[in-house]
């Protein structure tokens, strides 16, 4: 079975750093990913972990510890345009196939 | 990166026809699945479409409702049949490739 936890809204505040947060519980692990959806297009690539450790890329870092079936994504420097939909998926490697969580609607305040 | 076409892109269809979506990748992906996603809501995995042979279906997806083609690594094929209104949805096709999964843009279906 899976089970891939993420909260179901933040606030954060433009200009601010906004930590989301990911819990999986999974029958095999490849990787996992993290992507962003803004509201009437199809979701974005922002990263893929797969060994424990943290990613940077430019303002959005990723974080995965293996062992504690935990990631974080972590967005610096928000901006209006960050407001968005942001989806932490697993792939699992058992099955071959990628879940994805419920996903976090991220407002960004003025 | 991988670019996918997905067509068409919204349709309205009437209850109990079927509609089939298409998608094709413009480099080859070692796998794809087909994903649906209600208003508001996250992706919900339908199947992995398997090359040249019957996709693997999620539990609560079966192949008669939702027959899936892949006859060559680059194109795929879902086809939502005898609709009815809670068939209405985003459906989404995706490919693996490059350790990214890239989507193509998604077909809205409105069932009346």
């Amino acid at each position: 079975g899976q089970n891939i936890d993420q909260p179901t809204e933040m606030t954060a505040t433009e200009g601010a750093i906004v930590q989301i947060n990911c819990t999986y519980q999974t029958s095999g692990f490849n990787g996992l990913f993290w992507y962003q959806q803004h509201a009437g297009e199809a979701p974005t690539f922002l990263s893929y972990n797969v060994l424990d450790g943290l990613e940077e890329k430019g303002r959005f870092s990723s974080f995965l510890s293996r062992s504690k079936g935990y990631s974080y994504l972590l967005l610096k420097e928000l901006q209006m345009k960050d407001s968005a939909s942001y989806l932490c998926a697993v792939w699992m490697n058992r099955d071959d196939k990628i879940i994805f969580g419920k996903g976090t609607r991220l407002h960004i305040l003025p | 990166s991988a670019v996918i076409s997905q067509k068409p892109s919204r349709d309205i269809c009437q209850r109990g026809t079927s509609l089939t979506i298409q998608c094709q990748v413009d480099s080859q992906v070692t796998m794809m699945f087909w994903y649906r996603q209600q208003p508001g809501q996250s992706l919900t995995l339908i199947a992995t479409a398997n090359q040249g042979s019957e996709a693997t279906y999620e539990s609560g997806f079966v192949i008669d409702k939702f027959p899936i083609s892949r006859p060559n690594l680059t194109f795929s094929t879902l086809t939502v049949s005898n609709m009815s209104p809670e068939d209405s949805s985003i459906y989404l096709c995706s490919g693996l490739g490059d350790e990214k999964l890239f989507f193509g843009s998604g077909t809205q279906l409105s069932v009346l």
